[in-house]
């Protein structure tokens, strides 16, 4: 258990629909990342927030956007959803958003756009 | 642009034999580099890591490699067991710490 809990753990929905993806970190992390991982893309940054604040952003879609709370819990939400964003959905988090420190796994969220 | 390079994407062993998985990046501002371990269903998990100023570290049957110059990082593991296979997943990390990915390579490790 890395101590980055994500809820829900799966989420089926349509296309044209939004959803919210949430992110508690480990106790005492004040970065959280968003990754995505399906087949073909394999595991991609989407976005970086630290201490509440944005401090990188990879490949995300406009469709996309994510925050981090002053409890430091992170919400991605996706909207106008498409088929292809089935995928895994993976929180990380890490300690004080250095380049030299280890990011921690959640379990993922799985969506599933129909 | 930012690039990591796995190889191979499968590789099957038997078990007490070594696996070695290697790994290519592109950015030479790379300074930093985790091995994870993904098991199906689960979120990947950080096994090892290598930081640009040391060559090799090891932590039992485990052991990482670093050549900066090449810009090559390997990941050694030594007499495996059926409970290694899974998917291991190589990256780089860049300044900030966002992490650039290969492409896995999935270990089955026969009894």
């Amino acid at each position: 258990d890395s101590g980055v809990t994500q809820t829900p753990k799966h989420l089926i929905t349509a296309t044209g629909q939004r959803v919210t993806l949430r992110c508690s970190p480990r106790s005492g992390d004040l970065s959280v990342y968003w990754y995505q991982q399906s087949l073909d893309q394999g595991l991609q940054f989407l976005i970086q927030y630290y201490n509440g604040e944005e401090r990188a952003k990879g490949n995300i879609l406009e469709r996309f956007s994510a925050q981090q709370f002053p409890d430091l819990h992170s919400e991605l939400n996706l909207s106008s959803l498409e088929l292809g964003d089935s995928a895994l959905y993976f929180c990380a988090s890490s300690g004080d958003g250095t380049s030299y420190n280890e990011q921690f796994f959640g379990p993922g969220t799985r969506l599933t756009v129909l | 642009g930012e690039n990591v390079e796995q190889h191979p994407s499968t590789l099957s062993v038997q078990e007490g034999d070594s696996a070695v998985i290697k790994c290519t990046y592109s950015d030479s501002a790379s300074n930093y580099f985790p091995w994870y371990k993904q098991e199906l269903g689960k979120g990947p998990q950080l096994i090892i890591d290598i930081r640009s100023n040391v060559g090799e570290k090891k932590d039992q049957r485990i052991a990482v490699t670093l050549n900066k110059t090449a810009k090559h990082f390997s990941l050694h593991i030594t007499e495996t067991q059926p409970e290694d296979s899974a998917v291991y997943f190589c990256a780089a990390a860049l300044q900030g710490g966002k992490l650039i990915f290969g492409q896995g390579t999935e270990l089955s490790v026969k009894p």
